[in-house]
């Protein structure tokens, strides 16, 4: 089945306590992202990834960091979290071609920083 | 700020019904819309993506687009109970750069049995 997978679906942590946050796609997509989405503000783009070794910020990149080593995944790494953290987070993929600009999203994780 | 606005509801409507979703945005630039619905706790599908002035149907969705206004707009015909979610609008920004879509934070829509 093709699908985004995320994990930890659910998460809660403590002020400064490392995290990494992983996603997975098998449609073999070049391009992933990660949103978060609080109440009141929608959905927000955090960091994209154009093709593996390439990224790049999206509009709230801060306290967050990415990598992609590998085409199908992009984990999201908070490397000290604070409480204004806590939010839904979704990782999604795009195909290539006319549907290049439909995104696909996980199931989302739910992270709460205490 | 290229923004994407939404009338956040809730919005009630009798089952059976047509409800009436709408977003506007404001970079005219804009060529390509989507329309998300996004269960409680749950991540965004894809309902309909519009491209072109006018409308475009799917079902009992009914996309519909004007540039020259700058709103986007989606109907659902016959609604039903399971229609009741928040429905997101977005927008692929202009102006080029690797990506670009803004979405608007969306309308809670109720459907009453």
């Amino acid at each position: 089945e093709a699908q985004v997978t995320q994990n930890p679906r659910y998460l809660i942590t403590v002020t400064g306590k490392k995290l990494t946050v992983t996603c997975s796609q098998n449609m073999n997509h070049e391009y992933m992202s990660w949103y978060r989405q609080d109440p009141g503000l929608g959905l927000r783009q955090i960091y994209y990834s154009m093709n593996v070794e390439v990224t790049d910020k999206g509009d709230v990149p801060e306290g967050y960091k990415v990598s992609r080593k590998e085409k199908r995944n992009f984990p999201l790494i908070l490397e000290s979290p604070s409480p204004n953290q806590t939010s839904l987070y979704f990782c999604a993929s795009r195909p290539p071609g006319p549907l290049a600009l439909v995104q696909f999203f996980g199931p989302g994780t739910r992270l709460t920083v205490l | 700020q290229k923004e994407v606005e939404q009338n956040s509801g809730p919005l009630s409507v009798p089952e059976g019904a047509i409800a009436s979703l709408n977003c506007t945005y404001s970079d005219r630039g804009s060529q390509s819309f989507f329309w998300y619905r996004q269960y409680s706790g749950k991540s965004p599908e894809l309902i309909m993506f519009i491209y072109s002035n006018g409308d475009k149907e799917d079902g009992r969705f009914t996309a519909q687009l004007n540039k020259a206004s700058q709103y986007v707009s989606l109907l659902i015909r016959d609604s039903q109970p399971s229609d009741s979610a928040t429905y997101l609008c977005a927008v692929v920004r202009s102006g080029g750069g690797a990506d670009g879509l803004t979405f608007g934070k969306g309308t809670h829509l109720i459907i009453q049995p």
